[in-house]
This record gives structure tokens, sequence and C-alpha cells, in this order.
């Protein structure tokens, strides 16, 4: 069965500190993998996605993500975290052929 | 480009009566999802279109729900009768590619609904 889990539901940085968001996904096919960001009372955002191209991929606003196959992980990672990176972060699985599939989230505070 | 446009924004209703949700996608995409946020399960897809017919609606949680979209620019989700665990933000997106289930999707800022 496809699914994803986001290993943390609350990440906590100092502003200028480094972010990692863990994200695995059991898929029985080579998946797409997204990671979307959404601030508060607003739709999801798209951040960056892999598409079975470069294992590491980079996104909007200083994020990027590595497909590491042998890890089945695509965690989200930033050099320096900002006060505007506050919100909710969904790593999402997309099997050829099958649902997508959403994690649960993970909300980023930024302490400053 | 507008994006895609919800309406309306917030919903306030009694339990039983009849709502309904308006979805614009972008135009020229063909693929429209439907999603349903709670803090208990998450986000949720409820049902995905293509080329305006439903492809995937088995995370329709019940007969009381039901979508349309009659037409490449305009959705609907209907809840008759609603109740209060109903409640949720309830968001579209939409894709660019038909099958856009491995494609960017573009959300709306969502309706939230409340069911007294």
């Amino acid at each position: 069965a496809q699914s994803v889990t986001q290993l943390d539901s609350h990440v906590s940085v100092s502003e200028g500190t480094p972010v990692l968001l863990r994200c695995n996904y059991s898929s029985s096919y080579s998946p797409s993998l997204f990671w979307y960001v959404q601030h508060p009372n607003k739709g999801l955002q798209l951040l960056l996605k892999y598409t079975s191209a470069a294992t590491l991929v980079k996104g909007i606003n200083g994020f990027e993500a590595e497909f590491k196959k042998s890890e089945t992980s695509f965690h989200l990672t930033k050099p320096s975290a900002h006060m505007s990176d506050a919100a909710e972060y969904f790593c999402v699985v997309s099997p050829l052929g099958d649902k997508i599939i959403f994690g649960k989230g993970t909300r980023l505070h930024i302490l400053p | 480009d507008a994006g895609v446009i919800q309406s309306p924004r917030h919903e306030v209703t009694e339990m039983g009566q009849e709502v309904t949700l308006r979805c614009k996608p972008i135009s020229g995409h063909n693929s429209l999802f439907w999603y349903r946020q709670t803090m208990m399960r998450g986000l949720e897809l409820l049902i995905y279109f293509n080329n305006n017919v439903p492809i995937d609606d088995s995370g329709m949680p019940e007969d009381r729900f039901s979508a349309k979209m009659p037409n490449a620019s305009f959705s609907t989700l209907k809840i008759q009768p609603s109740e209060p665990r109903d409640s949720a933000v309830y968001f579209c997106a939409s894709s660019p590619l038909a099958g856009g289930r491995t494609d960017t999707q573009y959300f709306g800022p969502g309706t939230r609904l409340t069911v007294l």
C-alpha cells in the first residue's frame, strides 16, 4: 500500500538556523513527490516537486529536497530560516495510477 | 491570472440544511479536485474530475455528498442534509493536465464550513 509519513508534527527552529522537515514514503512504483506549504487561513502552495529527474530538487523561497530511493525519503531543507517560513508543510506522494496521498503535515515554528 | 476561485469563503448553516460550495478552476486546466481538511483527519481527497468527468469519488464520505462539473469552468460540491461533523475547510484545486494527480495542483483559498 502507498503511504507517506511526516515524522514530526511540530518543528521549532531559531531564525537564521537550518530547517529540516522529514518525510518518508512507501510506494510500489516510482512516485511523484511534492512538498506544499500552507500559511494560516490560506490554500496550499507548491514548494517543489520530484518527478524522476534530478534527485536534488530546488524549490521556491530557498527550499530544496533530496529524493533518496534507498531510504524512501524526501526530506525538505532550507539553510537559513526566516520568520515568514512559519507555516504548515505537507509532503505528498502520487504513485502512478494510484491515489494521491497527503501527509499529516508538519507545523514549522520560527523563534526570534 | 486570478487563480482558483472558491465561494463562499465562509458558510455557517444549521444541521439538516443543504450546502453548496462552488469552484472556478484556472482557465485551461483539465483536472479539478475537491479536498476536505480537518484537525482530526488532515487533508482528504474527496473527488477529482478529468475533463469534467468524475474519475474517482471513493473519498466522498457518504451519499449526502455530491459533486458536479457541468463545464470546464465550474464545479459544485453539495452536502444534503448537512451535519455538524461536516464542519471543515473545503478546498478546490486544479491542475493543467488531464490525469493530473502527478501534476502540480493549484489550490483555492478554501471555504470554511460550520454546521451548527
